[in-house]
């Protein structure tokens, strides 16, 4: 069974400070697919980013940047320079790869981050 | 612009009537589609996953006589929350994999109040 493990409930910092937002996972697949979404206070899910398994390499996106270790199963998200606008519930999800297993996604239980001005 | 539409946005019912809540994708067909259920300060649980012109899939512990999900066409999928109660109050949200490419979206959530 897979499993996905966001052991913060809620971050709080205040604005400008880098913050790291942890996700572990299991999966006894050798192929699958690691999600970052956002959800604002309106409840939509905003992608932030899709990385599959043999993709190890580091990516940066504006303030965000991704670190994938599949040595220690961690998928961790940080965001650089805090914005109030950071402000949401951040959910770090996996799925497998192949056919229609791709969409089932199987969600952590959440970050909450809270960014002060 | 949005790819994918959920009607309606949010829903009030009474206890013992039955909500329908319809996914849509606007601009692509989609193969599968899949609905989540999120409580109040929790996560996205999956309920069931539909394929066009199949029986959906429905996940261990979701009761398939109360949420039936309709998967009639490439582009719509419908979820009808029947005889509700307020337990079932939640946000309910729909995703949708994209014919040939797999990518995913998600619609915008519907959030049910049953009173």
């Amino acid at each position: 069974a897979q499993k996905v493990t966001q052991a913060q409930t809620e971050i709080s910092v205040v604005e400008k400070e880098d913050v790291t937002l942890d996700c572990v996972y299991e999966t006894r697949d050798t192929t699958y697919y690691l999600f970052w979404y956002k959800q604002p206070p309106s409840g939509e899910l905003v992608f932030l980013i899709r990385r599959n398994s043999f993709d190890e390499q580091n990516e940066i996106s504006g303030r965000y940047s991704w670190n994938f270790q599949k040595s220690t199963s961690s998928f961790n998200f940080t965001i650089t320079a805090s914005q109030v606008v950071d402000s949401a519930v951040y959910f770090c999800a996996l799925s497998d790869a192949g056919g229609t297993s791709y969409g089932k996604l199987t969600f952590g239980q959440g970050t909450i981050l809270t960014v002060h001005p | 612009g949005a790819v994918v539409s959920q009607h309606p946005s949010w829903v009030i019912c009474k206890s013992g009537t039955s909500v329908k809540i319809e996914c849509r994708s606007l601009d692509f067909q989609a193969t599968t589609m899949f609905w989540y259920r999120q409580f109040p300060k929790q996560s996205l649980m999956l309920m069931a996953t539909s394929n066009e012109g199949s029986k959906a899939t429905y996940e261990q512990g979701v009761e398939k006589d109360k949420f039936l999900i309709n998967h009639a066409s490439l582009t719509l999928s419908t979820l009808t929350v029947t005889s509700a109660h307020p337990e079932d109050s939640s946000f309910y949200i729909c995703s949708l994999s994209r014919l040939h490419t797999g990518e995913l979206f998600f619609g915008e959530g519907s959030r049910l109040t049953v009173l």
